[in-house]
């Protein structure tokens, strides 16, 4: 397995509350991913990283930053939570965006936000 | 909008049964395919990538086809076993600067004893 880990594993906040979610690779890969996974939505991009301090926004980043200061760790922020939130949140790494992109997910967040 | 569906949503099949699922894709411009396994509570797994060039994959047991000019993929399972029983995702890559996967929402197999 690739060596993704990402804490906290469980959160439980209340609404308004900051909040930051951890990815840590021990693989060197460039790319970096956040994403989130809800009932009937299937897997989202939330933002995803190119390399130290490159980043760009996903699909659903309203209400989310990121920053990455090591290659190895890819920090998601949640400024102010909202229940619309709770989620299960996922990293994922890659060595290449193209065509030999094959991606490595972490085991997961969970967060409910109250 | 570059979309992917995966039919059915859910599928029982009994033991050592040979199962097919299904994965499709709005837009043929894919760079691969990836199909994944998740297992209630856990992460994802990375099954079997396909790139755009090649027609299918093979790992064990299963085997992964990819038809671009029809905007489908199929995920062959021979022999299933009850450690089969998983959600099955199929993701695709349509390169550019980000890389990122779309997702297909899901096949939840379940395979009987």
């Amino acid at each position: 397995d690739a060596g993704i880990t990402q804490s906290p594993r469980h959160k439980v906040t209340e609404t308004g509350t900051p909040v930051t979610l951890r990815c840590h690779q021990t693989e060197n890969h460039r790319y970096m991913y956040w994403y989130r996974q809800d009932p009937g939505h299937g897997l989202r991009l939330i933002h995803y990283s190119y390399g130290v301090k490159d980043t760009d926004k996903g699909e659903v980043s309203d209400g989310y930053s990121v920053s990455r200061s090591k290659t190895e760790d890819f920090l998601l922020t949640l400024e102010s939570a909202t229940s619309s939130q709770t989620s299960v949140y996922f990293c994922a790494i890659s060595d290449s965006s193209y065509s030999y992109n094959e991606q490595f997910f972490g085991p997961g967040t969970r967060l409910t936000v109250l | 909008k570059q979309e992917v569906t995966q039919i059915p949503a859910a599928l029982s099949v009994p033991e050592g049964e040979n199962l097919v699922l299904n994965c499709s894709f709005t837009d043929s411009a894919i760079y691969n395919l990836q199909w994944f396994r998740q297992d209630p509570g856990k992460g994802l797994t990375s099954l079997l990538l396909i790139q755009s060039s090649q027609r299918e994959q093979t790992s064990g047991r299963l085997n992964a086809s990819l038809d671009k000019s029809s905007g489908r993929s199929t995920l062959y399972i021979a022999a299933s076993q009850p450690g089969d029983s998983a959600t099955y995702l199929c993701a695709a890559n349509y390169g550019g600067s980000q890389g990122n996967l779309i997702f297909g929402k899901g096949t939840k197999l379940s395979v009987k004893p």
